[in-house]
């Protein structure tokens, strides 16, 4: 099956400053990577997602990377904000289709 | 996502004793999916079906059950035999698990031990 591993797994950045997180994939047939928020106590929450016949893709002030020959993709998060601070979460479908997840990223924007 | 929803929000297991978490979704989606997530971890996937009377086993499918006799439910037993059942249980579902299917999730049920 796919295997995710997300770095870092803690994320702490002053207010206006930008936030990174990347994600690296084992199955080569992945190719869908979405990204979900979740606060605390909350659902997960689809931000974005890219498919394998684009390297980028924007919306607002996050953007998500993808290179494929390296089997792995980023989420950035520009000019944070307070409301920024969750856990984000990457994930990757395997051959089987099913989604696997990475173990998480806690944002923590400081004011 | 208000077309999927979970019940109970929490709920507590006495020892030897099966507890059924609900999962309810109106958006017309083939897949469900059951999720497990413990303390400051990532999701675990415990089953999911593709469609209607089918049900497959996730990565930690022990001592759980589900069924899926109509499109729009698909309930999670956890039995006496889960030892250590307290977590956040997640309930999802999408169009299909074909490729570029995001998935939607629920508000999630906290499961805790008497």
């Amino acid at each position: 099956g796919e295997n995710v591993e997300q770095h870092p797994s803690t994320l702490s950045v002053q207010e206006g400053d930008s936030a990174v997180i990347k994600c690296t994939y084992s199955d080569s047939a992945s190719n869908y990577f979405p990204w979900y928020k979740q606060e605390l106590g909350k659902r997960p929450q689809l931000i974005i997602d890219i498919r394998s016949n684009v390297g980028e893709k924007k919306d607002q002030r996050i953007a998500v990377t993808l290179n494929k020959t390296a089997k792995h993709f980023s989420l950035h998060i520009t000019e944070t904000q307070p409301e920024d601070s969750a856990v984000y979460f990457c994930a990757a479908p395997g051959s089987d289709y099913k989604l696997s997840f990475g173990a998480g990223t806690t944002v923590t924007v400081r004011a | 996502d208000g077309g999927i929803t979970q019940s109970p929000k929490y709920l507590f297991r006495k020892e030897g004793q099966n507890v059924t978490l609900s999962c309810e979704q109106n958006l017309n989606h083939d897949a469900m999916y059951w999720y497990r997530q413990d303390p400051g971890q990532g999701l675990r996937l415990i089953y999911y079906s593709q469609i209607v009377n089918d049900f497959q086993k996730g990565d930690i499918a022990e001592g759980y059950s589900v069924s899926r006799e109509k499109k729009e439910s698909f309930p999670l037993t956890v039995t006496s035999a889960q030892k250590n059942p307290t977590a956040f249980y997640l309930c999802a579902s999408s169009a299909g698990t074909g490729d570029n299917q995001p998935q939607h999730f629920g508000d999630g049920t906290r499961l805790s031990i008497l």
